[in-house]
């Protein structure tokens, strides 16, 4: 069964700051990977995705893959209040799909 | 376009109880999920449709939980009986095709069990 394992737990950074969030997973043969974010009461919602190895950016967040490590992170540039919430990564392998417990994520003013 | 749809948003239930959560998926998608979230469990997997077709029964939530499409359109997720460790909240959600693209998650069913 793959293990999709998220890094920090918790996470408090000044506005503006730079913030990465990370993820493992277990499964080499994985083929998607995407960061979902939540704020609080409310339901998940797709940030990004990535399939192949290497960078994707998409105005202040840059998500990285790397396969061969079996890890993927999520960058956020220039970090804001609006950004505070549960950040959770998805990985999808041949016939199933997990997601991680979640980076709560904080960010002051 | 609509999103994803829950009802209800909101449940109180006794010990014992049956309770059933509804959900419509976004019109078109082929996959529906169903998932139960906890501060300590994360996001756990119920049942999952392709196409009205049961394809993930969820594993140790078999016993209690039972999740039905009867049309394309509408999905129930039926907990029998309720037990305090229940309280969750249930969300689902519907995808295109999980595969490569994501999953558009309702607002949810907030669930209390006394």
């Amino acid at each position: 069964q793959q293990k999709v394992q998220q890094s920090p737990e918790s996470l408090i950074v000044p506005e503006g700051a730079m913030t990465s969030l990370n993820c493992t997973f277990s499964d080499s043969a994985s083929q998607y990977f995407a960061w979902y974010r939540q704020h609080s009461g409310k339901a998940p919602k797709a940030l990004m995705s990535i399939f192949s190895n290497g960078e994707k950016e998409e105005g202040r967040f840059t998500i990285h893959l790397n396969k061969a490590s079996l890890h993927f992170s999520l960058h956020i540039r220039d970090s804001q209040p609006s950004d505070s919430a549960l950040y959770l990564c998805a990985v999808t392998g041949y016939q199933n799909f997990y997601f991680g417990k979640g980076t709560s994520l904080t960010v002051i003013p | 376009d609509a999103g994803v749809t829950q009802t209800p948003r909101h449940e109180v239930a006794e010990k014992g109880q049956t309770i059933i959560l509804k959900c419509e998926p976004v019109s078109g998608h082929n996959d529906l999920f169903w998932y139960r979230q906890t501060k300590i469990q994360g996001l756990e997997l119920l049942s999952y449709f392709r196409s009205k077709s049961l394809m993930e029964d969820g594993g140790a939530f078999k016993d209690r939980f039972k999740a039905e499409m009867l049309n394309s359109s509408f999905s129930t997720l039926k907990i029998q009986p309720t037990e305090p460790k229940d309280s969750a909240v249930y969300l689902c959600a519907s995808s295109p095709d999980w595969v490569q693209d994501t999953q558009y998650f309702g607002p949810g069913t907030r669930l209390l069990v006394l």
